[in-house]
């Protein structure tokens, strides 16, 4: 089993609508959840971070953790074509120092 | 600041030649990583530095030597480059922020470094 799994997609969604992007971690002592964009070509960047049960919201993004079930989501409001990129979720291991990465889901926002 | 720079952009190496891939950072960052990320994978971790003069291996560090003499930089070294190293390789850095390290830990990435091995 994988230590951070996401769907490779690609995922669609009209402009406008709501993109949710699904993660699942193996670590059950894991503390700290990140999510991260990269566009092609490019570096990841951090959008956004979330270390308790329940959602964490910064504008159009929302983080989900749900530790029970060791399942992190992202949703993104109001998809706009800019959000058409990579997103990779990480998962803070190895005591703190380490964080392990899922292999990303491709988003397509579509006009 | 510049953030985490990195150098060269580009390299294209014949088989058996060796490189050394350079990171800094100007953030006084204690942590520091190299990653590289295969078409269409997630990052791998190669390895990883805590402080200067610290450095742990990662998920994939075979073929691969780095070392951490100051805080701001965190080379890689290529020893007989092969044909599996083809990839691109990003450098990060973090810090543990309020000096606890499981309490928080955002990764700065570098542009990368895109290596191609014939």
């Amino acid at each position: 089993q994988k230590e951070v799994e996401q769907n490779s997609g690609p995922l669609s969604v009209p402009e406008g609508a709501i993109a949710s992007l699904n993660c699942t971690y193996s670590d059950r002592v894991s503390q700290s959840f990140f999510w991260y964009r990269q566009y092609s070509g490019k570096s990841p960047e951090l959008i956004m971070s979330i270390y308790s049960n329940g959602d964490k919201e910064d504008g159009r993004f929302t983080a989900q953790l749900n530790k029970a079930s060791q399942y992190v989501s992202l949703l993104i409001r109001d998809s706009q074509p800019s959000d058409s990129a990579t997103y990779l979720c990480a998962v803070l291991t190895g005591g703190g120092n380490k964080l392990t990465f899922g292999t990303g889901t491709q988003l397509k926002v579509e006009l | 600041n510049a953030g985490v720079t990195q150098t060269p952009k580009f390299r294209i190496l014949k088989i058996g030649q060796s490189m050394t891939l350079q990171c800094t950072q100007d953030m006084n960052h204690n942590y520091m990583y190299w990653y590289r990320q295969d078409p269409g994978m997630g990052l791998k971790l190669i390895y990883y530095s805590v402080g200067a003069g610290i450095t742990d291996k990662g998920e994939v560090p075979n073929g691969y030597n780095v070392s951490r003499s100051t805080t701001e930089d965190f080379p890689l070294r290529l020893e007989l480059a092969a044909p599996s190293q083809t990839s691109v390789y990003f450098c990060a850095s973090s810090y543990p922020k309020g000096g606890v390290v499981s309490s928080y830990n955002e990764q700065f990435f570098g542009p990368g470094t895109r290596l191609t091995v014939l």
